[in-house]
C-alpha cells in the first residue's frame, strides 16, 4: 500500500522569503510519480510540479522546486520568494504505476504568507 | 486550453435524495478519476475509468455508481444521500501512457451539500 505523509498541518512564511513544505512517502514499487497540488480557498486543485522516480534531476517549475531525496523517500516542495497569493492548502500526492495509477494524497499543509 | 469541466458546481440535496455529477475530461484524455474531499480532509479516491471501462475502485460507497460514456464523459450517481456525503467531488483526467507519468488534470470540483 502507498502512503504519503505531510507532517506540517500549517505554516507561516514572510512574504518574499522561501519556504519548504515537507512530504515523505512509502511504496515498495520502483516506478512512481510524485506530485504537488495547490488548493486555494476557492477549492480547485492546481497542479504545481511533478517528479518521476527515475528522474535524475530535481524538478523545477518557476518559483517551485522539488527536493527529491529518493533514499530518504522524501519529496519536499520549495517555494521561493513567497507571495501573498501563495496562501493556500498544499497537497503532496503519489501515483504508483503498478497500482492503478490513481493519486494517493497526503493530509495537506496550510501555508499562510504574512505581508 | 480546454480543462476538465464539472457540473454542477454547487448542488444542495436533502437526505435520501439522489444526485448526479458530470465530468467532461480534457479532449483526447481517455482516463477519468473521481475523488471525494470532505471538509478539512485530503481527497479520497473513489473510482476510475479507462476507455469506458472501470479500471480501479477505491472507497466508493455501494450507494454510489459511476460510468464513462462513449464520448469519454463520466457521471457519478449518488443515491440515498446522507449528511456525510457533503463534500467537494473532484473529477480528474489524464491521457493513458503519457511519458510524464500521467499528470492528472483536475476539474474545479462539484460541491455537494446534503441537508
Amino acid at each position: 500500500a502507498q502512503k504519503i505523509t505531510q507532517t506540517q498541518p500549517g505554516m507561516f512564511v514572510q512574504e518574499k522569503e522561501a519556504v519548504t513544505l515537507d512530504c515523505t512517502y512509502d511504496t515498495s514499487d520502483p516506478s512512481y510519480g510524485l506530485f504537488w497540488y495547490k488548493q486555494p480557498s476557492s477549492g480547485e486543485m492546481i497542479f504545481l510540479i511533478y517528479q518521476g522516480s527515475y528522474d535524475q534531476q530535481n524538478a523545477t517549475e518557476g518559483r517551485y522546486s522539488l527536493n527529491f531525496q529518493k533514499a530518504r523517500k522524501s519529496a519536499n516542495l520549495v517555494i521561493s520568494a513567497s507571495q501573498l497569493g501563495d496562501s493556500a492548502m498544499y497537497f503532496c500526492a503519489m501515483r504508483v504505476t503498478n497500482a492503478g495509477n490513481m493519486l494517493t494524497f497526503g493530509g495537506g499543509t496550510r501555508l499562510m504568507v504574512k505581508p | 486550453a480546454a480543462g476538465v469541466i464539472q457540473s454542477p458546481r454547487h448542488l444542495i440535496k436533502e437526505k435520501r435524495e439522489t444526485a448526479t455529477l458530470k465530468c467532461y475530461p480534457i479532449p483526447r484524455h481517455d482516463t477519468v478519476y473521481w475523488y471525494q474531499q470532505g471538509p478539512g480532509q485530503d481527497p479520497q479516491f473513489l473510482i476510475s475509468f479507462y476507455e469506458k471501462m472501470q479500471s480501479d475502485k477505491g472507497s466508493i460507497p455501494d450507494r454510489f455508481s459511476a460510468q464513462q460514456f462513449s464520448d469519454y464523459h463520466s457521471e457519478l450517481n449518488m443515491s440515498s444521500l446522507e449528511l456525510g456525503d457533503s463534500a467537494l467531488y473532484f473529477c480528474a483526467s489524464r491521457a493513458g501512457g503519457t511519458l510524464r507519468g500521467g499528470e492528472l488534470f483536475f476539474g474545479e470540483g462539484s460541491r455537494l451539500t446534503v441537508l
